[in-house]
């Protein structure tokens, strides 16, 4: 069964710092790959997403991942962070071409210190 | 709609109580999850609704979880009996059932078993 996995349960910066968080999945098939993000009381909403093409991908808030085939992965990065970004961030992988469930890794909970 | 909803936002029940969640998709959406939240952990999934295809049932943790979806419209989920293990945030989402789309998602219904 397809899975993913977060490497960093909590992390922990300060704010200018750059982050990037870990996710791989267990597929081998075709994959649409996403970030979710989860501020304080709020519900989760998309960061950015990958369903083809360039696999540098921009989202918002200044935030990128990478999609790297060989290993994978699908690596969040943000070079400079700020104190609004503490907040969860979920990975989550779509294997439409086995009817579409969408499975997410166990989340990283970021805190950026003022 | 303009979202997904859901309701009731809280919801605190005694132990052995059955309790039905409410999911209302945004409209046109063909695909409509489930998920369930515990406290400090990520998004476990519970089932996944597309279009007039069987539920993929994969996820449901016991046979005291069940759901039902009348065609693309509403969805709920019943917890029968429910246990303390059962308190957590049900979330529910949903997207469009094709290929390179994301999954929009509710704000989740807390749910405490006291």
């Amino acid at each position: 069964a397809q899975s993913v996995s977060q490497h960093n349960h909590h992390v922990i910066l300060s704010e200018a710092a750059s982050l990037e968080l870990g996710c791989n999945y267990s597929y081998g098939g075709t994959v649409n790959l996403f970030w979710y993000v989860q501020y304080p009381g709020q519900h989760l909403q998309l960061l950015l997403k990958y369903f083809s093409g360039d696999p540098l991908v921009k989202g918002i808030k200044g935030f990128e991942a990478e999609f790297i085939k060989s290993k994978f992965s699908f690596n969040l990065r943000k070079p400079s962070v700020q104190w609004s970004d503490t907040a969860e961030y979920f990975c989550a992988v779509n294997t439409y071409n086995q009817g579409g469930k969408l499975i997410f890794g166990q989340g990283t909970e970021l805190s950026v210190k003022p | 709609g303009a979202g997904v909803s859901q309701s009731p936002s809280n919801k605190v029940t005694e132990k052995g109580k059955d309790v039905e969640l409410r999911c209302d998709p945004i409209s046109g959406h063909t695909a409509l999850y489930w998920y369930r939240q515990r406290l400090g952990q990520g998004l476990e999934f519970l089932i996944y609704f597309q279009g007039n295809s069987a539920p993929d049932k994969s996820g449901l943790p016991s046979d005291r979880f069940s759901a039902e979806r009348t065609g693309e419209s509403v969805s709920t989920l019943t917890i029968q009996r429910t246990q303390q293990e059962d308190s957590a945030v049900y979330l529910c989402a949903s997207s469009l059932a094709k290929k390179n789309t994301e999954a929009f998602f509710g704000q989740g219904t807390r749910l405490t078993v006291v």
